[in-house]
């Protein structure tokens, strides 16, 4: 089945440091740019950071530059989010989606739960 | 504060059309085309729209998108209860030179 699984996800303290995955399934992964999207409680989508096909072209949110780095593995199918001196407002339910045409995204993993707290 | 504007909640009754905005500037809706995601409750965002007014497989042509100017609509016609869900436009900025989302409408079925 094509679809994309997230993992990596929990609770770490404020200055804390947490590594998502996200694996695809059934497609060809390395045709493709990849995002990350968050969703805090409550509240709205913001795209968070995207890496095109082969890793060229890197983009990230304002808040999150210099402390989130994206990564990809396309022999293993993988993208990566490492999160680091992350802060309460980082608490949010963590998708991967894969982008197409005009900056769409097509395909949505689960998601997965981040929790900044003391 | 998005960069995109929508109205936080629509509503409608079974069978009704109702149309959703996204107000925007010319650094992103003018320059680009836009995209939305229905978010069923506890769900995944799922793409509804693309490229302005073009359904992925699989979406009922009840959806219909359009763009003019530096705004863009998301119609729905014959409403039905499952179509209660959040809904999002989303575009490129060329100000922040990157993805942008809007706030979200929360769609209503009375």
């Amino acid at each position: 089945e094509v679809q994309l699984v997230e993992s990596g996800g929990g609770l770490v303290k404020p200055g804390g440091s947490l590594r998502l995955s996200c694996v695809a399934y059934e497609f060809s992964f390395g045709d493709y740019t990849m995002n990350w999207v968050r969703q805090a409680p409550g509240k709205g989508l913001e795209w968070v950071s995207a890496i095109s096909s082969g890793g060229g072209y890197i983009y990230y949110v304002d808040s999150v530059k210099g402390r989130f780095t994206i990564s990809r593995d396309n022999a293993k199918k993988t993208v990566f989010l490492q999160m680091k001196r992350l802060r309460a407002e980082d608490t949010a339910v963590y998708y991967c989606a894969r982008g197409v045409v005009d900056y769409s995204l097509d395909l949505w993993g689960q998601g997965t739960l981040v929790t900044v707290s003391s | 504060q998005s960069v995109l504007t929508q109205p936080p909640s629509a509503s409608g009754t079974p069978g009704q059309r109702v149309a959703i905005s996204c107000s925007g500037s010319r650094s992103n809706i003018g320059s680009s085309t836009v995209n939305w995601y229905q978010q069923l409750p506890g769900t995944a965002p799922k793409l509804l729209m693309y490229s302005n007014n073009q359904r992925p497989s699989g979406v009922p042509d009840r959806f219909s998108g359009s763009k003019s100017g530096t705004s863009a609509s998301l119609a729905i016609s014959g409403l039905q209860s499952e179509d209660e869900a959040d809904y999002y436009c989303a575009t490129w900025d060329d100000s922040l030179n990157g993805p942008v989302f809007g706030g979200g409408t929360k769609l209503t079925v009375l």
